[in-house]
């Protein structure tokens, strides 16, 4: 089973309002993702989470902040967004280096900040 | 660094007819290289990739890729298209520089399939 969830599938919030994105896989992997993608765009990469802790952050503005409570949760925390953070926000997780790491992606959750 | 370029953002055959996707990239090291697929307000779905061996990768719903180093490319190809082959493909490559072996996607190339 190579499969990601996210929840919830769509999410629209006002630039007051707080909510959370979340992500589960069960696959024993120790690498997560959290991923940015605008239409008609590539993804682009916001949070890298190994072995439950934060490794990597692209300069994400604090606004978003992202948890990893166990290694097969992810969660994307939301507060005070502008509406340019409307987008399709994507999560992953990476199998080891001798399952060729493999990144596997959540279905998304499509986000529009009114 | 490594780097991927996706040649042609839009792409049109018609039903029945061969589908090829290109993709070069640039790397220092040897790649790890990936093709995905999004369909419309959904997420990425791994076609295939290639990580060493062999140089030509088979993949799901009849796609492959074939690795050459001398030309730095990794084209997706297909023998007849389907309408359900309509999507967005992109090509990727593993980062080595940094982030915990992310990747480091192309601009992406958008397939219309014509019946």
């Amino acid at each position: 089973d190579t499969e990601v969830t996210q929840t919830p599938k769509h999410l629209v919030m006002g630039m007051t309002n707080k909510k959370s994105l979340k992500c589960e896989q069960h696959m024993g992997h120790r690498a997560m993702y959290w991923y940015k993608q605008k239409a008609k765009k590539p993804p682009e990469l916001m949070f890298v989470y190994s072995y439950e802790k934060l490794s990597i952050n692209e300069s994400v503005p604090s606004r978003f902040s992202p948890e990893c409570p166990n290694s097969s949760l992810l969660n994307l925390h939301l507060h005070a967004l502008q509406p340019e953070d409307s987008a399709l926000y994507l999560c992953a997780s990476r199998g080891a280096e001798g399952q060729g790491d493999t990144q596997y992606f959540g279905p998304g959750t499509r986000l529009t900040v009114l | 660094a490594q780097s991927v370029t996706q040649l042609g953002s839009h792409v049109s055959v018609s039903e029945g007819a061969l589908v090829l996707l290109r993709c070069n990239y640039s790397s220092s090291v040897p790649p790890y290289l990936f093709w995905y697929v999004q369909y419309p307000n959904q997420g990425l779905q791994l076609l295939l990739k290639y990580t060493t061996g062999a140089t030509l990768v088979k993949g799901i719903n009849g796609f492959e890729a074939e690795f050459k180093k001398s030309e730095t490319s990794f084209h997706l190809t297909k023998p007849s298209a389907h309408m359900s082959d309509a999507a967005e493909y992109f090509c990727a490559v593993k980062n080595y520089g940094g982030s915990q072996g992310n990747l480091i996607f192309g601009k992406g190339t958008k397939l219309s399939v014509k019946p």
